[in-house]
C-alpha cells in the first residue's frame, strides 16, 4: 500500500476485555515497529520486529501486552484484561530494516484506544 | 536511559517568526531525527542529522547538531500557521540503532 495503515482507528472497550490492533506495514518494509502514546505524552517504544528475527520485546510494559507478526507482513498487538491506563494512542511504524542507522520510520494513524 | 527531552515543552508565536526547538540527550548517538505530530496522529519524518554532521537545511528547517553538549535545535524560519504541531526528535544507540527513543515533543501554536 501507500502507506501504513493502521485499524481500527477507534476502540473503545470495557475494563478486563481483550483488544486487538492491527498494523499493516508499506509492502517491502521488514522492520516494523509498535509505540504508545498517553495523551500529551512522548512516544513509548513496545516492541520491534526484523524480519525473521526474534523481536525485541523490551518495551512491553506487562505480560497482558503481546505481539505479533505474520508472514512477515501485517502484525497484531493484543492487549488483555485491558485497564484504564491502558488507553492511549498506539502507534505502528515500519522502515526498510536494512540495520542502517540512518532509517526513517514511517508511521500509520494510529489506534485511540479507551477502557472505560 | 536514552529518551530525547525536547525544551521548551510548548511555544506559541506569531506567523512569519521563527520558533527554535530543543532536545537534549544522554548518550553517543548515530543520528538523531526530527518528527512532527498532527492532532495526537501518525508522526511524520522531517529531517535526520548523522553524528559526525553539526547543521543540516531542508526548505525552512534548520537542524543544529552538537554532540559534545548532546543537543540538536531545530528552527522553523518564517512560521506559518500549517506548522502547528508538535515536534518530536528521536535518536538512537550506536549499537542498537533500530531502536529509537522519543522525547515527549514541543507542542508548537503558530498564530495567523
Amino acid at each position: 500500500g501507500a502507506g501504513v495503515s493502521q485499524s481500527p482507528s477507534n476502540k473503545v472497550t470495557e475494563k478486563g476485555k481483550d483488544v486487538e490492533l492491527r498494523c499493516d506495514p508499506i509492502s517491502g518494509h521488514t522492520a516494523l515497529y509498535w509505540y504508545r502514546q498517553s495523551l500529551g505524552q512522548g512516544l513509548e517504544f513496545l516492541i520491534y520486529f526484523q524480519g525473521n528475527s526474534a523481536p525485541d520485546k523490551s518495551g512491553l510494559p506487562s505480560d497482558r501486552f503481546s505481539a505479533e507478526r505474520t508472514g512477515g507482513s501485517v502484525s497484531t498487538l493484543t492487549i488483555q484484561r485491558t485497564q484504564q491506563e491502558d488507553s492511549a494512542v498506539y502507534l505502528c511504524a515500519s522502515s526498510l530494516g536494512q540495520r542502517s542507522p540512518f532509517e526513517t520510520q514511517y508511521f500509520g494513524p494510529g489506534t485511540r484506544l479507551l477502557v472505560l | 536511559s536514552q529518551q530525547g527531552e525536547e525544551d521548551p515543552q510548548a511555544l506559541s508565536i506569531q506567523e512569519g517568526e521563527n520558533a527554535t526547538m530543543n532536545c537534549s540527550y544522554k548518550t553517543s548517538i548515530n543520528n538523531l531525527q526530527w518528527y512532527r505530530q498532527n492532532s495526537g496522529r501518525g508522526l511524520v519524518h522531517l529531517i535526520l542529522i548523522r553524528s559526525n554532521e553539526r547543521e543540516k537545511h531542508s526548505g525552512r528547517l534548520r537542524v543544529t547538531l552538537d554532540t559534545s553538549k548532546k543537543s540538536s535545535s531545530l528552527l522553523i524560519t518564517a512560521s506559518r500557521a500549517a506548522d502547528t504541531a508538535s515536534y518530536f526528535c528521536a535518536t538512537d544507540e550506536p549499537y542498537n540503532f533500530n531502536k529509537f527513543y522519543f522525547g515527549s515533543g514541543t507542542k508548537l501554536n503558530v498564530k495567523p
